[in-house]
């Protein structure tokens, strides 16, 4: 089984402030599989980036998705105030799915 | 309007059953991969289990021999059997559709179960 780390745990930064979120995998991940999520307290899960770098429908060009192999990063250039929250990597294989931790964004 | 909506959640003792339910609209689960993803209180996402569109099905090892996803496409619903129940279980159950990326692009608004004597 694929385990997924993100790193930091909180990340603490001010509204404007660029924002640079890690994943990383145990084994290597395709890039097709790669996916990144914001949740805010009291809601569902949100899709932000799927296929490692590809914005999900609706999400602000803010948030950019790279990486591959075992090393993946979700960005987000200047922070707006609807950006604090936690985000999480995801990862497709072997017919099933992984979670990372999560990385919480609160304001510094 | 495309959307899930999650029902059946509830108060149950370690060693029960109970059932979850996961009715869609504005597409179909048969045409769809379709997965149940659980939240601890103030943990982390969990994937629980999937179906594919071709009736095959996969479970974490947390929850093997003892969960069960099926669907009925007349209702377009997607069920989660939940049996053996344990205090670990407890957690918010969300479905959720794969778009078709290997990702969840659509949500339900989640169920809580809770496992406690």
């Amino acid at each position: 089984e694929i385990v997924l780390t993100q790193s930091p745990g909180t990340l603490s930064l001010s509204p404007g402030e660029r924002a640079t979120l890690s994943c990383r995998a145990s084994q290597r991940v395709s890039s097709s599989y790669l996916a990144w999520y914001q949740q805010k307290p009291g809601q569902a899960p949100r899709l932000l980036i799927y296929g490692a770098s590809s914005r999900a429908t609706g999400i602000p060009d803010r948030f950019s998705g790279s990486g591959s192999g075992t090393d993946f990063i979700l960005t987000i250039s200047r922070l707006e105030p609807e950006d604090f929250a936690v985000y999480y990597c995801q990862q497709y294989g072997s017919s099933r799915f992984t979670f990372g931790p999560g990385t919480k964004v609160d304001i510094k | 309007e495309v959307q899930l909506v999650e029902t059946g959640g509830g108060l149950i003792q370690p060693g029960g059953s109970l059932r979850l339910s996961c009715a869609a609209s504005g597409f179909t689960v048969s045409g769809n991969y379709m997965s149940w993803v659980r939240q601890a209180p103030g943990k982390g996402l969990e994937w629980v289990s999937v179906f594919y569109s071709g009736e095959s099905t996969f479970y974490a090892d947390s929850v093997k021999g003892r969960f069960t996803v099926s669907r009925d496409n007349s209702k377009n619903t997607l069920y989660l059997q939940m049996n053996s129940l344990r205090v670990e279980d407890t957690a918010v159950y969300y479905c959720a559709r794969d778009g078709g990326a290997w990702a969840f692009d659509i949500w339900g608004q989640g169920t809580m179960v809770t496992v406690s004597s």
